[in-house]
């Protein structure tokens, strides 16, 4: 069956980075989108950004523009979410979730986030 | 890229309906039929229940469908189960290869 299996939960000083993993299974690893969401203590879910795993094309929020960085490893059909210059902000509950490529928009999912991954807690915190 | 605006909460007895908006601008919702709604427990991965608006992927249950209207798109569950009670975000392709999701609505069933 699908399945994304993320890394386990970290806890980061503020400035420092974090990698988070996603290892996917069940599937062929570069037939699908990868995107990148995350989910604060008592907020809502936000998007951040999205990687071809065929190409290594990325593309991220604008919010998360020169901090976050997504690579693949076709080799272990794993995917990677790296942030930098951590802040208390960043504490949150990061996901990853599958896409198809879109039929209509060349270069992007169809919005159809499935499955998702089980979630990797990142506290940041001095 | 600012949220697509949901109510903050809404709620329903057993068997009755529930409709969540999901309201956007013409760059999002309005410009495109990429929406898709997800449910989310507290502590599981958010599930999958609509997708390209109105479609339901296998599995999931046809108490729930989604719908649109201008920069509006809405989810309608029929049907009110205790299991439905869950918080619920809408999210849509904004163009440029990205997406934004909904401020989300927390559904009770009374």
């Amino acid at each position: 069956q699908v399945q994304l299996v993320q890394s386990g939960a970290e806890v980061k000083k503020p400035g420092a980075s974090v990698k988070v993993s996603c290892k996917a299974s069940g599937y062929t690893f570069t037939s699908y989108y990868m995107h990148w969401v995350r989910q604060a203590p008592g907020q809502g879910l936000e998007w951040m950004g999205i990687i071809n795993p065929s190409g290594g094309s990325t593309n991220y929020a604008q919010k998360f523009q020169g901090r976050v960085t997504m690579t693949r490893d076709t080799s272990t059909s794993t995917v990677y979410m790296e942030l930098s210059s951590l802040r208390s902000e960043d504490t949150a509950v990061y996901y990853c979730a599958r896409d198809p490529p879109s039929p209509n928009y060349y270069g992007s999912g169809s919005n159809k986030f499935d499955p998702w991954g089980q979630g990797t807690l990142v506290t940041v915190s001095s | 890229q600012s949220a697509l605006t949901q109510p903050r909460s809404v709620s329903g007895s057993p068997g009755q309906s529930v409709t969540i908006s999901c309201t956007g601008t013409s760059s999002d919702v309005g410009g495109y039929n990429y929406v898709s709604w997800y449910q989310h427990h507290p502590g599981k991965a958010p599930k999958l229940m609509i997708y390209d608006v109105n479609k339901r992927p296998s599995g999931v249950p046809d108490r729930f469908s989604g719908s649109k209207s201008g920069n509006t798109a809405s989810l309608t569950i029929s049907g009110l189960q205790a299991e439905d009670e869950a918080d619920y975000y809408c999210c849509s392709y904004a163009g440029s290869y990205t997406y934004v999701f909904g401020t989300g609505t927390k559904v009770t069933v009374l």
